[in-house]
């Protein structure tokens, strides 16, 4: 089983500034099969990135995933108002398709 | 639109069963592949199983393996949770989502959930 590590835990930024997020796996994730989500309270998360790199219908451009084998980052160039929830980063090359444990992105 | 709506779930005793259903529309539901994942109350997200478009082969976390039971009918466009030996570690929202494409099994659908509290 891949064990997927978050980092940080929670992430304190101000509007307008750049929110760097890493997704470390215990071993190589198969051909980039690495997914994004958001979810914000109350509701379900939404896909951002797949394929590590490859952005989701409708997802902004400020949102921008990278990385390979075993580190993976989610960046997102300038946060708006609207980005603070929390990300979770998955993989999906072979069962258990396990989830990281999420990174809370709070307002400073 | 692409709607998941998932239903069933609800208040259960440990040891007992029950079944999740999760009805599907707004696309071709045969051509896909489907997930449930749960998320117990203020904890993060965890992946519980997955089937292939025609059924043919479903997997599971280890945590549900030989308690919980995928299906799927594709002639009722509903995807099934069939959960057994009900613990209380399994109290959490149970989501449906659709894999985003054949063999690409990015998450890119999710229901809205349904709460399945395991309590005496």
């Amino acid at each position: 089983e891949i064990v997927l590590t978050q980092s940080p835990g929670t992430l304190s930024l101000s509007p307008g500034e750049r929110a760097t997020l890493s997704c470390r796996a215990s071993q190589s994730v198969t051909s980039s099969y690495l997914a994004w989500y958001q979810q914000k309270p109350g509701q379900a998360p939404r896909l951002l990135i797949y394929g590590a790199s490859a952005r989701a219908t409708g997802i902004p451009d400020r949102f921008s995933g990278s990385g390979s084998g075993t580190d993976f980052t989610l960046s997102i160039s300038r946060l708006e108002p609207e980005d603070f929830a929390v990300y979770y980063c998955q993989h999906y090359g072979s069962s258990p398709y396990t989830f990281g444990q999420g990174t809370n992105l709070e307002i400073k | 639109q692409v709607q998941l709506v998932e239903s069933g779930g609800g208040v259960v005793q440990p040891g007992r069963s029950l079944r999740l259903s999760c009805a599907a529309s707004g696309f071709t539901f045969s051509s896909y592949g489907m997930h449930w994942v749960r998320q117990a109350p203020g904890k993060g997200l965890e992946w519980v199983t997955f089937i292939w478009s025609d059924g043919s082969n479903k997997y599971y976390a280890d945590s549900v393996k030989g308690r919980f039971t995928i299906s799927r009918d594709n002639s009722k466009n509903t995807l099934y949770l069939q959960m057994n030996s009900l613990r209380a570690e399994d109290t959490a929202v149970y989501y449906c989502a659709r894999e985003i494409q054949n063999y690409v099994r990015a998450l890119d659908y999710w229901g809205q959930g349904t709460l399945v509290t395991v309590s005496s």
